[in-house]
């Protein structure tokens, strides 16, 4: 069974400050990764969604990057604002199913 | 616009009584899923389809029923609610492997 950790689970960070927020899996056997924003009481929304035959994605200040052979995906967010606050996602797809780590809860003081 | 729809979005119901939540996407997905979200335990799978008339457990089935005989619609059905069924229940679709989750339904089961 497909095991997603997400570290840290919170953080805090100062405005202006770049964010690594970190993912790893145990079964390399995956389709694809992919990071999303969940903010309080609301649904998720898509970030960033990388392909296994893929090493990274851009989006504007987001960067994400997947390495299948060590179970392990990271995103990083430049130059972080208070609206970036929010819990990210990642979850991990393989055989038809997906599997979610716990998520990291970003605080960003401004 | 490209959606997906999930009814009702907050529900109270009690201990037995039969209940279904909707769900319905509009960009013609072949896959669609469903997931509850718990405190410490994150969002976990509950069913999923591949197609029309094709369904399959996810990582916490019991207790749950679904159906898809049409692309657009998989409703999830509790015929008999239990408290520990309380929850935030998200149902998704994707191509490709990109998820697009709906809203998410708040239920409390007493």
């Amino acid at each position: 069974k497909q095991e997603v950790t997400q570290i840290p689970a919170a953080l805090s960070v100062p405005e202006g400050e770049n964010l690594v927020l970190n993912c790893s899996f145990t079964d390399s056997a995956i389709y694809n990764l992919q990071w999303f924003r969940q903010d309080p009481g609301k649904g998720l929304t898509s970030l960033l969604l990388i392909q296994s035959s893929q090493r990274e994605q851009t989006s504007g200040r987001l960067n994400a990057s997947l390495d299948k052979s060590s179970g392990r995906s990271t995103l990083y967010i430049a130059a972080s604002q208070p609206g970036d606050s929010a819990t990210y996602l990642c979850a991990v797809e393989g055989n038809n199913r997906l599997a979610f780590g716990k998520g990291n809860q970003v605080v960003v003081i401004p | 616009e490209a959606q997906v729809t999930q009814n009702p979005r907050y529900l109270i119901t009690v201990t037995g009584k039969k209940l279904t939540v909707t769900c319905s996407q509009n960009m013609n997905h072949e896959y669609m899923s469903w997931y509850r979200q718990d405190p410490g335990l994150g969002l976990r799978q509950i069913y999923y389809s591949m197609n029309v008339e094709v369904t399959d457990k996810g990582d916490v089935p019991e207790g749950y029923k679904v159906s898809r005989k049409e692309k657009r619609n998989f409703p999830l059905i509790l015929e008999s609610p239990s408290p520990n069924q309380t929850s935030l229940y998200f149902c998704a679709s994707s191509k490709s492997g990109e998820q697009y989750f709906g809203p998410g339904t708040r239920l409390t089961v007493t």
